[in-house]
């Protein structure tokens, strides 16, 4: 399994500003996803990030609110960009290694007053 | 957008006494099931991956059934301890790539 971390932890923000997440990995991976989970909602994908390659987004994400970076094979940043109340959500990092297991990072814990 | 559907939403249940959940999923285009354990503050904890029709995975008091033709899987902790207090996820893959997450089960196992 892969170890992954992600900066920051938690953040309380105002609304209007913009938060980038790092998400780091112990091994190089080829497929790193996003994920936010809104309070009382399930995880939603937000984007696949893949190195050398412009990241794929879900529907109802768009590429002007959630910025994301894949420069090598261990590290991705996504970013919550003019953010509002409704952004308040965990962010989580996860890693695809082949066959079908994706493992997750710890999660940022976001709050937008 | 594929619905996931996890019951109950919420369990309180003693310590010793055994429990399941159920996760429903689409039956069509299936590729695989998996379940989390996640406590608050950690990251989840992959559990199973789950690709077979009539599939049974265990590990330790914890196993978990797949039937996919009616689109449904069942977790089963024998035993429960307080250290199994967690939220429990189910996701399904159509791909191998995107999991679609239930909103999961959380689970409060009390001395």
């Amino acid at each position: 399994s892969a170890v992954i971390s992600q900066k920051p932890s938690r953040d309380i923000c105002q609304r209007g500003t913009s938060l980038t997440i790092q998400c780091q990995v112990d091994s190089q991976v080829t497929m790193m996803f996003w994920y936010r989970q809104q309070p009382g909602q399930s995880l939603t994908l937000i984007a696949t990030a893949n190195q050398g390659s412009e990241a794929t987004y879900e529907s109802g994400f768009v590429i002007d609110k959630f910025p994301i970076s894949r420069p090598n094979l261990t590290f991705s940043t996504l970013t919550v960009s003019n953010m509002s109340p409704e952004d308040s959500s965990i962010y989580l990092c996860s890693v695809g290694q082949g066959g079908n297991e994706q493992f997750f990072g710890p999660g940022t814990r976001l709050t937008v007053l | 957008i594929l619905n996931v559907e996890q019951s109950p939403q919420s369990l309180h249940v003693q310590e010793g006494d055994s429990t399941n959940f159920t996760c429903s999923f689409p039956s069509s285009n299936f590729y695989a099931l998996h379940w989390y354990r996640w406590e608050t503050a950690k990251s989840p904890e992959a559990l199973f991956v789950m690709t077979l029709n009539g599939d049974e995975k265990k590990k330790g008091r914890i196993s978990a059934t797949l039937n996919t033709k009616e689109g449904y899987s069942y977790l089963y902790i024998k035993g429960s301890q307080p250290e199994d207090s967690a939220t429990y996820l189910c996701a399904f893959s159509d791909s191998g790539y995107a999991l679609n997450f239930g909103k999961g089960t959380s689970l409060l196992v009390t001395p």
